[in-house]
């Protein structure tokens, strides 16, 4: 157990519905990444917060993701008008214990678009 | 641009059959790299950062080591419960995030 915890585990949903994913992270921890990962790749990366501005997004992140983290606390992925394309697994990181370079990943959501 | 490349796609190996998996990368200032163990369907697990050339780090049958242009990852006598895949990533000075590679899925069979 990293500390990371992420909800839901698992989402299915229909093409053209809204989803909402939540991560909470390492307590105390300013860094917060998003990642996606989809079957037989690496995690890329979404967004990244320093506790509540979003200081980078990658060109992944079209117009139809957001991501918020309010208090620079937990953080909410937010996907509109899903599409097949979106199925993947999401991925919450924040550093370690240490809060060095290294990252500590969540279990993720593992999102299904049928 | 930074870049991990990883080799092989996946590994089979026999109960106490040692090896060797390999990142290659190209990266702008390497500030660490990284190596993660990833079960089916769950998130990354922590293994080594490695900060710079001639670095090592053990871990129970996980040996990391790195070069300026290449880690490998070496895996001495494997156990079943060895199987997984393995990922390497990099932090560059040019970026914010990890760049990942694909992954080597190595099953160790006994």
């Amino acid at each position: 157990d990293t500390g990371v915890s992420q909800d839901p585990r698992h989402k299915i949903t229909k093409r053209g519905q809204n989803v909402t994913f939540r991560c909470d992270p390492i307590s105390e921890h300013n860094r917060l990444y998003w990642y996606r990962q989809t079957l037989g790749q690496g995690p890329e990366f979404l967004t990244y917060f320093q506790n509540e501005a979003q200081l980078e997004k990658s060109r992944l992140l079209s117009d139809r993701f957001s991501a918020e983290r309010p208090k620079g606390s937990f953080s909410t992925l937010e996907i509109q008008r899903t599409e097949q394309g979106d199925s993947a697994m999401y991925l919450c990181a924040s550093p370690g214990p240490s809060q060095g370079v290294e990252q500590y990943f969540g279990p993720g959501t593992r999102l299904t678009v049928t | 641009e930074d870049q991990v490349t990883q080799s092989p796609e996946a590994l089979r190996l026999q109960e106490g059959e040692s090896s060797s998996l390999n990142c290659s990368y190209t990266v702008s200032g390497l500030r660490g790299l990284f190596w993660y163990r990833q079960d089916p369907g769950k998130g990354p697990e922590f293994l080594f950062t490695l900060y710079s050339a001639g670095e090592e780090k053990e871990k129970e049958r996980l040996k990391a080591t790195l070069t300026k242009k290449e880690s490998f990852l070496h895996i001495t006598a494997p156990k079943p419960e060895d199987s997984a895949t393995y990922l390497c990533a990099v932090d560059s000075q040019a970026g914010t995030a990890l760049i990942f590679g694909k992954g080597t899925t190595l099953s160790v069979s006994s």
